[in-house]
């Protein structure tokens, strides 16, 4: 079955300082990847996603996420934090290989930004 | 207006009670998805529809029962709240297979 993990329940940068959140997927074809924000008391925001092609995706907000396929993984990067991405991240994997575009989520990452 | 409407934002309500959370959208798109999130746990998928005529159960529906009385519109139900479904629910639509989802805002049920 399809799984996605998000290691760091927690994660705590200052601002400006750069930023990589962990997630790995289990999925044995080539999966529908994507990472989202939640911001206190809102839905939830799509910042990229990852079909196929080149592996280096860009998103809104200046993130980028990378899928390594031998490592099970689709990080998502930012190089200067501001305070204003204090929120909650999920990853998500497409199940079923996208045919229902049913989505298995993440347990999510907090982010927490210091002054 | 928002794409994706819930309704209530917020609502609290006694064990035993029926209860129906509603969701509209305005992008046009045939399917559309109600999840749960909880502490800890992420979202899981209560259920789904492609169409009027296309509902289906997800890894959570125990509980809960759901209506698509238009492409538009896909209300959930709890016909007896209990206290362990005190979530945050969260409908979403999509345009279809490799698209990502417009979510709602929300509805944070407590039941009491």
């Amino acid at each position: 079955a399809q799984s996605v993990t998000q290691p760091d329940i927690h994660i705590t940068v200052s601002e400006g300082a750069s930023l990589e959140l962990r997630c790995n997927y289990s999925y044995g074809a080539t999966p529908y990847l994507f990472w989202y924000v939640q911001s206190p008391g809102q839905g939830l925001q799509l910042l990229l996603k990852y079909f196929s092609g080149d592996t280096l995706v860009q998103g809104i907000k200046g993130f980028e996420a990378e899928f390594k396929r031998s490592q099970s993984s689709f990080n998502l990067r930012k190089p200067s934090v501001h305070w204003s991405d204090a929120a909650e991240y999920f990853c998500a994997v497409g199940a079923d290989g996208g045919a229902t575009n049913k989505l298995i989520f993440g347990t999510g990452t907090l982010l927490a930004v210091q002054p | 207006d928002a794409d994706v409407t819930q309704t209530p934002r917020n609502r609290i309500t006694k064990t035993g009670k029926r209860i129906m959370l509603e969701c509209s959208q305005t992008k046009g798109h045939d399917r559309m998805y109600w999840y749960r999130q909880d502490p800890g746990l992420g979202l899981r998928l209560i259920y789904y529809s492609f169409d009027v005529k296309d509902i289906n159960k997800g890894e959570i529906s125990d509980g809960y029962s759901v209506s698509r009385q238009a492409q538009a519109k896909f209300s959930l139900s709890l016909e007896s709240a209990i206290p362990n479904q005190t979530a945050l629910y969260f409908c979403a639509t999509s345009r279809g297979r490799g698209y990502g989802y417009t979510f709602g805002s929300g509805t944070r049920l407590t039941v009491v």
